[in-house]
């Protein structure tokens, strides 16, 4: 059990700019969430895969972001277009139960 | 909306005492709930849950708390200890959704 990876940590970019973050779950997790998270605010559900299924995404999730989970294993989250809004800490958690998640360390969003 | 609410943003103790951290809901259909810890530069870790069908759930030093009537469940954590201290999360979840509606956390700080 390696734990839920995430990369970059850190990114730095341009408002206008379009990022890409990855997410890599615990191997026999099937399930993958992808939360935001800022200053002093608990984390926000953004969208969640049950495999390679994506089954519910927030209205948070505007049409500029889009998640992927091709084959049901890693994941990716696409930004286009980035706002200064968009600053945050993005997680992933992944879980094989349906409700105890397991998080990633964040991968930290500057839009400047 | 926030359906998830913990009021105080911080609790300080002394290491030995207890340490009781609070949440509120509002969503009836709330039918599982959790609390995760979180270290900073580290995601949120995955510490005690508590299903509806029960009151109180007891793990080692920590004990959730579940009063169903008043929407409200506590986190107990006797002996408290410096390690203890980080931002703790409560956490909602509805029957058969993955994801979880996270409250904005408490800062516990254990003095030595």
């Amino acid at each position: 059990d390696t734990g839920v990876s995430q990369n970059p940590r850190h990114k730095i970019t341009k408002r206008g700019q379009n990022v890409t973050f990855r997410c890599d779950p615990i191997s026999e997790h099937n399930r993958l969430y992808w939360y935001r998270q800022t200053l002093g605010q608990g984390p926000e559900f953004l969208t969640y895969f049950q495999n390679e299924a994506q089954l519910e995404k927030s209205r948070l999730l505007s049409d500029r972001f889009s998640a992927e989970r091709p084959k049901g294993s890693f994941s990716t989250l696409e930004i286009q277009r980035t706002e200064q809004g968009d600053s945050a800490m993005y997680l992933c958690a992944s879980s094989r139960t349906l409700y105890e998640q397991y998080f990633g360390p964040g991968t930290r969003l500057t839009v400047t | 909306d926030q359906q998830v609410k913990q009021n105080s943003p911080s609790l300080s103790v002394q290491e030995g005492r207890i340490s009781i951290l609070n949440c509120d809901y509002t969503n009836s259909m709330f039918d599982y709930f959790l609390w995760y810890k979180k270290y900073p530069a580290e995601g949120p870790t995955f510490l005690i849950s508590i299903s509806s069908i029960k009151d109180k759930n007891e793990d080692g030093r920590f004990t959730v708390f579940l009063n169903k009537s008043a929407k409200h469940l506590s986190l107990h954590i006797v002996p408290s200890q410096p390690g203890d201290s980080a931002v703790y999360f409560c956490a909602a979840s509805v029957p058969g959704a993955g994801k979880s509606t996270f409250g904005d956390g408490t800062t516990l700080t254990v003095k030595p």
